[in-house]
């Protein structure tokens, strides 16, 4: 079964940093593109970025909100992908979700999501 | 860039059909053909609907179809029925590697 499970969200203070997880497991981890997306209380679903296969290459590209502050990682030895997040704004708080790119930029499946609150 | 423009509700008795609409620009959803929507219950993560403008992932009931007309992209959902009662996503690639949704469309099943 192909699941994704997210860890490490949490409280933390404006301006903090905050590191997120996701372990995948149930396919090819390897071959697989990754992006995390995220959802405000009450809002819509916003792309962050993503990570390419390290035998693509490896790249990153990231959505203008958090470009320069958050940057997504890869340990293909634990099938996981990072998201890390720096210089966190209030208006970071969000429910952060990782998901498989199953194509050039449709998502599927999706983790439960992890929730971050950045607030003093 | 902008979200995509979708509105916020949407209403329809069992049986019938509803189409939710989803706008962008020339240079998202109307320059490309990678527009996906996504079901999500409360509480719940998203899940993939439709991808490529229309094409249904396996075991996404044939109830579910997509379109575009220029700017313009439309999932429509016939005969309806209780567990379509969901919030709806459109996404759309919008060049130099980067991806919108829309505000999402609360439906709701009369």
């Amino acid at each position: 079964e192909v699941q994704l499970v997210e860890s490490g969200g949490g409280l933390v203070n404006p301006g903090g940093s905050l590191r997120l997880s996701c372990a995948a497991s149930g396919f090819t981890f390897n071959n697989v593109w990754m992006s995390w997306v995220r959802q405000a209380p009450g809002k819509g679903l916003e792309w962050i970025g993503r990570i390419i296969s390290n035998i693509g290459g490896g790249t990153t590209d990231y959505g203008a909100p958090v470009k320069g502050r958050f940057t997504i990682s890869r340990d293909d030895s634990k099938s996981t992908v990072y998201l890390q997040m720096n210089s966190l704004k209030t208006e970071d708080t969000a429910v952060y979700y990782c998901t498989t790119h199953v194509g050039e930029w449709w998502f599927d499946p999706w983790g439960q999501g992890t929730l971050v609150t950045v607030s003093s | 860039q902008s979200a995509l423009t979708q509105p916020p509700s949407a209403s329809g008795s069992p049986g019938q059909s509803v189409t939710i609409s989803c706008t962008g620009t020339s240079s998202d959803v109307g320059g490309y053909n990678y527009v996906s929507w996504y079901q999500q219950y409360p509480g719940k993560a998203p899940k993939l609907m439709i991808y490529e403008v229309s094409k249904r992932p396996s075991g996404v009931p044939d109830r579910f179809s997509g379109s575009k007309s220029g700017n313009t992209a439309s999932l429509t959902v016939s005969g309806l029925q209780a567990e379509d009662e969901a919030d709806y996503y459109c996404s759309s690639y919008a060049g130099s590697n980067n991806l919108l949704f829309g505000g999402g469309t609360e439906l709701t099943v009369l």
